[in-house]
């Protein structure tokens, strides 16, 4: 069935070290995949995405390149900073329906 | 930017008791969402909704779970009688259609004593 994992947190970095969450995922066809990021106290807000194989999503210094050999959208960031500390969903939308990983907390430490 | 608002931020009620969880979806938005996550675990699909009725549901949403969109502002779920694992974290969407992104408000804490 329809899954999504993604690496297990919580992740502790220093101020400009670079970051990688992986994020694999099981689906039919071809879906739409997405990295929601959730700040304390706030909702989900799309962090970014990419709708095709081979597409490199970005934003606010994050990327994620859509891997469809390796069923795979890792988020990287190359110089995390204290205001990145979050909680990262990878996610995929099929159909009207997304599937979330579990999240992955990350603290970023002056 | 326009916000979904969701209300209250964190509920505490008693097993059995009836809970109504209230979203404002942004106001040109026609597709709204819920979706729960519970502590520790991913977040999940519980219901969508369009044109005034349910479009999909998920096996999560059975018959103590109905929603409702009571005026042209609010989108609600109501649990009839809550279990212990109801307690979660709910969050309600809404979307300008089905194949554009969500907008996620930002949660209803639900506990269940």
């Amino acid at each position: 069935g329809n899954s999504v994992t993604q690496m297990e947190g919580p992740v502790t970095l220093s101020e400009e070290a670079f970051l990688t969450i992986n994020c694999t995922y099981t689906a039919t066809g071809y879906p739409s995949l997405f990295w929601y990021v959730q700040y304390p106290g706030e909702g989900l807000q799309l962090l970014l995405k990419a709708t095709k194989a081979d597409d490199k999503g970005s934003n606010k210094g994050f990327e994620a390149t859509y891997r469809k050999e390796t069923t795979s959208f890792h988020l990287e960031k190359g110089s995390v900073q204290v205001s990145d500390s979050a909680v990262y969903f990878c996610a995929f939308k099929t159909g009207n329906q997304f599937y979330f990983g579990t999240g992955t907390s990350l603290t970023v430490i002056p | 930017e326009p916000e979904v608002t969701q209300t209250p931020s964190h509920q505490v009620t008693q097993m059995g008791q009836e809970v109504i969880l209230r979203c404002v979806p942004i106001s040109n938005h026609l597709y709204f969402y819920w979706y729960r996550q519970i502590l520790g675990q991913k977040v999940e699909f519980l219901v969508s909704f369009y044109n005034n009725e349910i479009s999909e549901k998920s096996e999560i949403f059975d018959d103590q779970f109905s929603v409702e969109r009571p005026d042209g502002s609010n989108f609600t779920l109501k649990i009839r009688s809550t279990k212990l694992e109801d307690s979660a974290m709910y969050f309600c969407a809404s979307s300008v259609d089905s194949n554009y992104g969500y907008t996620f408000g930002s949660g209803t804490r639900l506990t269940v004593v």
